[in-house]
């Protein structure tokens, strides 16, 4: 596609329900990454995708987050037992090659609200 | 632990006035430095990358500076615009290269 993909756009749930949020990036960009951002507050990484593989997942904040990327393609974040604390605009980028060499291209986001 | 920051927070300015956003970085051992714009309710622009080969990058009207040696970025968006209003944030890789490590953002408002 022209550029990196995320859905849904807006996610309303319930405290307690598991949520999926997907990204397509662009293809054959084999370097897939998935941030966090909280209301007033900056960017934070939360897993780091090279192909299918994680070799970075240090950013999830808990066993309740998990991400799998297939097809070195679509990506699925998913969120168990939401907690209101989970609220935030989850963004998915993708690049070429890794950070140290390529520009990150970032999706609009998806807006996360637990109630 | 790379650190990010962007003084100010916030910025307000009337038309016509050139922008200067400022981005400091704490570990100088840096692959590039990556300046995007955020509009509200939106994803990332990628706006300029700069090697840390580079000293400087234009792009139109924006130009980026880097002093590696200082950990220092620095924005200027020429002749500002209405539109120019949004978040600007500056990001550096980690050594790994498996994410960017992002500053708080710089809020800017270009008043007509």
């Amino acid at each position: 596609g022209a550029g990196v993909s995320q859905s849904p756009s807006n996610k309303v749930t319930e405290k307690g329900k598991d949520v999926e949020l997907r990204c397509d990036p662009i293809s054959g960009h084999t370097a897939l990454y998935w941030y966090r951002q909280r209301l007033g507050q900056g960017l934070e990484f939360l897993i780091y995708f090279q192909g299918n593989s994680a070799p970075d997942k240090s950013g999830l904040p808990s066993d309740r987050f998990s991400a799998e990327r297939t097809g070195e393609s679509v990506s699925t974040l998913t969120i168990q037992r939401t907690q209101q604390e989970d609220s935030a605009v989850y963004l998915c980028a993708s690049s070429l090659s890794d950070a140290s060499s390529s520009i990150q291209y970032f999706g609009a986001g998806t807006r996360l609200s637990v109630l | 632990k790379q650190e990010v920051t962007q003084i100010p927070a916030a910025l307000s300015v009337p038309e016509g006035e050139n922008l200067v956003l400022n981005c400091s970085f704490t570990d100088s051992a840096i692959y590039n430095l990556q300046w995007f714009r955020q509009d509200p309710g939106k994803g990332l622009t990628s706006l300029l990358l700069i090697q840390s080969s580079q000293r400087e990058q234009t792009s139109g009207r924006l130009n980026a500076s880097l002093d590696k040696s200082s950990g220092r970025s620095t924005l200027y968006i020429a002749a500002s615009q209405p539109g120019d209003s949004a978040t600007y944030l500056c990001a550096v890789p980690s050594a790994a290269g498996n994410k960017l490590t992002f500053g708080g953002g710089t809020r800017v408002l270009v008043k007509p």
